[in-house]
């Protein structure tokens, strides 16, 4: 176990649905981070929090909606996917935001969007 | 834009021998390269990182190489175990946006 908790692991939505991916980790990190990850496609950084507030956010289409309550939590709300949003959503942490820190990753969330 | 290339996609090799993988990078500016491993059902995991002030980096049985000339780095793995069957990761830290830019992966099979 990496200490980042990921729920659901796998999830069915259609493309009017509304539905969120929650992530929450054990190690006292700073900084937590949403990735997209395609088959045989390189990580796709989404999103970037640090100490609870949004730092980066690359260029993602507004039907993806990050909140970051507190640093041990983030979440991911999703409404009107389309099927290309289909992937493996993972979410990570590090201690600091700086590129240079170890990055735990969760499982990931399997979503499929039909 | 920046973009980092991994190759092979796919590496089967005999348990026991030595695999490679190698990725090479666009920006002569970059100076952290991470590798990851991800198993089956996991999130990927850091397993040996190098900085471009060394140029190599040994831990165990994986060793990670550094060509900044030619801006490329590698991944070894000698005396391979079923464990080291995984999909590798390398990544490169991009001096023009501060992200690291990742490789499309390389499903390492370790055949018995």
């Amino acid at each position: 176990e990496t200490g980042v908790t990921q729920t659901p692991r796998h999830l069915v939505m259609g493309m009017t649905n509304k539905k969120s991916l929650k992530c929450e980790q054990h190690l006292g990190h700073n900084a937590m981070y949403w990735y997209k990850q395609s088959a045989k496609k390189p990580l796709e950084l989404m999103f970037v929090y640090n100490f609870k507030e949004q730092t980066e956010n690359n260029s993602v289409p507004s039907r993806f909606s990050p909140e970051c309550p507190n640093s041990s939590h983030l979440f991911l709300h999703l409404h009107t996917l389309q099927p290309e949003d289909s992937a493996l959503y993972l979410c990570a942490s590090s201690q600091d935001k700086h590129p240079t820190y170890e990055q735990y990753f969760g499982p990931g969330t399997r979503l499929t969007v039909t | 834009g920046e973009n980092v290339e991994q190759h092979p996609s796919t590496l089967s090799v005999q348990e026991g021998d030595s695999a490679v993988i190698k990725c090479t990078y666009s920006d002569s500016a970059s100076n952290y390269f991470p590798w990851y491993k991800q198993e089956l059902g996991k999130g990927p995991q850091l397993i040996i990182d190098i900085r471009s002030n060394v140029g190599e980096k040994k831990d165990q049985r994986i060793a990670v190489t550094l060509n900044k000339t030619a801006k490329h780095f590698s991944l070894h793995i000698t005396e391979t175990q079923p464990e080291d069957s995984a999909v590798y990761f390398c990544a490169a830290l991009m001096d023009s946006n501060y992200q690291l830019i990742w490789g499309a992966g390389t499903k390492l099979i370790i055949k018995p």
